[in-house]
């Protein structure tokens, strides 16, 4: 299978607790995405990577959330002292860079990581 | 800023019926525009696009006009079956920016 993968599928923790969820891209591409959906709602930009650095982040996007992409392939996204207003399903995605070839490059996403924050 | 808006759900047709989602956009600058769709269990995934006024977006008999200048952008299909029954995203990229801006989604039900 050589689409993008998360891990865990589904994390439930207890308020105060940290979560590491990760994310393996395409193989091939060099950005990567994580956005955050909650019930009823359309993803939302947390951040994106060129490669190995964090190029953008959103406001969304509180101290207590990291994330990281050290070698430019896979990514983490941590958690710390969740709250119950981080439930969710993070969603990781990447894309090639985009050229004159291949704009406007989509998204390419993986099936979710599901946060129940008890 | 930038949002999309779409129509709201559940959407219930019977098989064969007519589809129309409506979505309407609001952007700074010219966006490239994009109909994504999730099945029950899985990701999303791209449905179809379109880059610039007047072009219109296909795949799987689901098609959509660009349209500017009512900032539109609404997915249509002439026959849905009942494996068309997911949720359907509307998003907007704006050229050299790299944040996907999506809709609310709007999830449509198709019974045999």
């Amino acid at each position: 299978d050589t689409g993008v993968s998360q891990d865990p599928r589904h994390k439930i923790t207890k308020r105060g607790q940290n979560v590491t969820f990760r994310c393996d891209p395409i193989s091939e591409h060099n950005r990567l995405y994580w956005y955050r959906q909650t019930l009823g709602q359309g993803p939302e930009f947390l951040t994106y990577f060129q490669n190995e650095a964090q190029l953008e982040k959103s406001r969304l996007l509180s101290d207590r959330f990291s994330a990281e992409r050290p070698k430019g392939s896979f990514s983490t996204l941590e958690i710390q002292r969740t709250e119950q207003g981080d439930s969710a399903m993070y969603l990781c995605a990447s894309s090639p860079t985009p050229s004159a070839g291949r704009w406007p490059g989509e998204l390419f996403f993986g099936e979710g990581s599901r946060l129940t924050v008890l | 800023g930038n949002s999309v808006t779409q129509m709201e759900g559940p959407v219930t047709l019977s098989e064969e019926a007519f589809l129309t989602i409506n979505c309407t956009y609001t952007a700074t600058g010219y966006p490239s525009l994009f109909w994504y769709v999730q099945y029950p269990g899985e990701g999303l995934q791209l449905l179809l696009k379109a880059t610039k006024a007047d072009d219109k977006g296909s795949n799987k008999g689901f098609e959509a006009t660009y349209r500017k200048e009512t900032t539109s952008f609404h997915l249509e299909k002439g026959s849905v079956q009942v494996s068309d029954s997911a949720v359907y995203f509307c998003a907007l990229r704006l050229y050299n920016f790299n944040k996907f801006y999506f809709g609310s989604g709007t999830k449509l039900n198709v019974k045999p």
